[in-house]
């Protein structure tokens, strides 16, 4: 089955403790992305990944690395999170304009 | 830069009855796609339907229905007999390729209520 699995889908943490949040599609799709939602806003890109080793910022990338070292996973990395990374966040697999998301991951900063 | 727009945060429709969601966005490019995703409680991300740009047939995917007025630059999603599980929060959204890169552009949400 195609899929896109992100992991975990709830996180509570604190301020400056880093964590990752993974994200893996079994489509073999050279394109993936990262969104966060926030209410009233909608979804905006993070970062996206134009193929293994390929990566490029979106419209909101400060506070969030990522990295591309094989094509199936696109971990996002908030490297000292802060309250204002408290969102829902959402990994797509892009084939052509297609984009498949992944279940969500609900992150809360404290 | 591209934008959407959607200017209606929260709508109500009887079930059975039809409903229209607005959106309107603004790009320089030509070649672009349009896409309503629905998002039910679940938070799942759920593509209803889709628009190429270049062709000027509205998509229609059962009770889903499309108004693509590309002069005017607006992309409505029309709902007909409303089911329950229609309940969701709907988001329009713009697709650019340019090169190897695709973009999408989101709307701010419209939350639907089907009501009984």
């Amino acid at each position: 089955e195609a899929q896109v699995t992100q992991n975990p889908r709830y996180l509570i943490t604190v301020t400056g403790k880093k964590l990752t949040v993974t994200c893996s599609q079994n489509m073999n799709h050279e394109y993936m992305s990262w969104y966060r939602q926030d209410p009233g806003l909608g979804l905006r890109q993070i970062y996206y990944s134009m193929n293994v080793e390929v990566t490029d910022k979106g419209d909101v990338p400060e506070g969030y690395k990522v990295s591309r070292k094989e094509k199936r996973n696109f971990p996002l990395i908030l490297e000292s999170p802060s309250p204002n990374q408290t969102s829902l966040y959402f990994c797509a697999s892009i084939q052509g304009t297609e984009q498949f998301f992944g279940p969500g991951t609900r992150l809360t900063v404290l | 830069a591209q934008t959407v727009t959607q200017s209606q945060p929260e709508m109500s429709v009887q079930e059975a009855e039809t409903v229209t969601l607005s959106c309107t966005y603004d790009t320089s490019e030509s070649n672009y796609y349009l896409f309503w995703y629905k998002q039910p409680p679940s938070r799942q991300m759920i593509l209803v339907i889709r628009q190429e740009a270049y062709k000027q047939q509205n998509a229609t995917e059962n009770r889903f229905s499309v108004n693509f007025q590309k002069a005017a630059k607006s992309f409505s999603l029309k709902i007909s007999d409303s089911q329950l599980g229609d309940t969701a929060m709907y988001f329009c959204a713009l697709n650019l390729r340019t090169g190897t890169a695709s973009k999408l552009t989101f709307g701010t949400g419209t939350r639907l209520q089907v009501t009984l």
